[in-house]
């Protein structure tokens, strides 16, 4: 079972900035917070991950509170391409990725 | 290009025929994975393989059956067996650098059965 819980559906306009959350009750002190997103009909795609500090790349921000129980992940200008479901993930050097059932992300023009 | 390539797209077959689906990756990444996802569901993990000649079975293992002779080649055979084969199928493959632990996935291949 999936270890993370994250909203079923959220909804965002083109342009705007979209905040994902995802709560990591049960996260240890080692494993790491990762966020994958699958567009309709194709293999999932990695985007970020972190440990405890914030992060940020050419695709998205991490944001990872201080008691490492929740995360939010931001795409900044929302665009019609990012509609998708998003995965958080609590991941460390196991064998196996958990992926729950994400949150479903539709950006409206 | 470096990546991982499933085929078919979509494959049709029907009830009672075996069926394997082909999983192939030239990112010289040793760890490979088969998952599979039903509509409006996340990823359940098959069978994975950490080395070439070893595999272990996933969660959903039963009716299904894989092997790894090659490093480049995970190949994962869909028995009669299996109860409700119709689904998505993605395929992954694992970098594990000094910082980063990734699992790159396949384009899939939509297996139905009728």
């Amino acid at each position: 079972d999936a270890k993370t819980t994250q909203p079923p559906s959220m909804d965002c306009a083109e342009g705007r900035a979209a905040n994902l959350p995802c709560n990591h009750s049960t996260i240890s002190g080692n494993e790491y917070v990762y966020w994958y997103r699958q567009i309709h009909s194709q293999g999932p795609q990695y985007i970020i991950h972190g440990l405890k500090n914030n992060e940020t790349n050419e695709m998205a921000s991490l944001i990872i509170t201080e008691d490492r129980k929740s995360s939010t992940l931001i795409l900044p200008h929302a665009t019609l391409r990012d509609t998708a479901v998003y995965y958080c993930i609590d991941f460390y050097n196991t064998d196996k990725l958990i992926f729950g059932t994400g949150t479903r992300l539709q950006v409206f023009p | 290009d470096g990546g991982i390539t499933q085929s078919p797209k979509y494959l049709f077959r029907k009830e009672g025929q075996n069926v394997t689906l082909s999983c192939e990756q030239n990112l010289n990444h040793d760890a490979m994975y088969w998952y599979r996802q039903d509509p409006g569901q996340g990823l359940r993990l098959i069978y994975y393989s950490q080395i070439v000649n070893d595999f272990q079975k996933g969660d959903i293992a039963e009716g299904y059956s894989v092997s790894r002779e090659k490093k480049e080649s995970f190949p994962l055979t869909v028995t009669s067996a299996q109860k409700n084969p119709t689904a998505f199928y993605l395929c992954a493959s694992r970098d594990q650098g000094w910082d980063l632990d990734e699992q790159y996935f396949g384009p899939g291949t939509r297996l139905t059965v009728t």
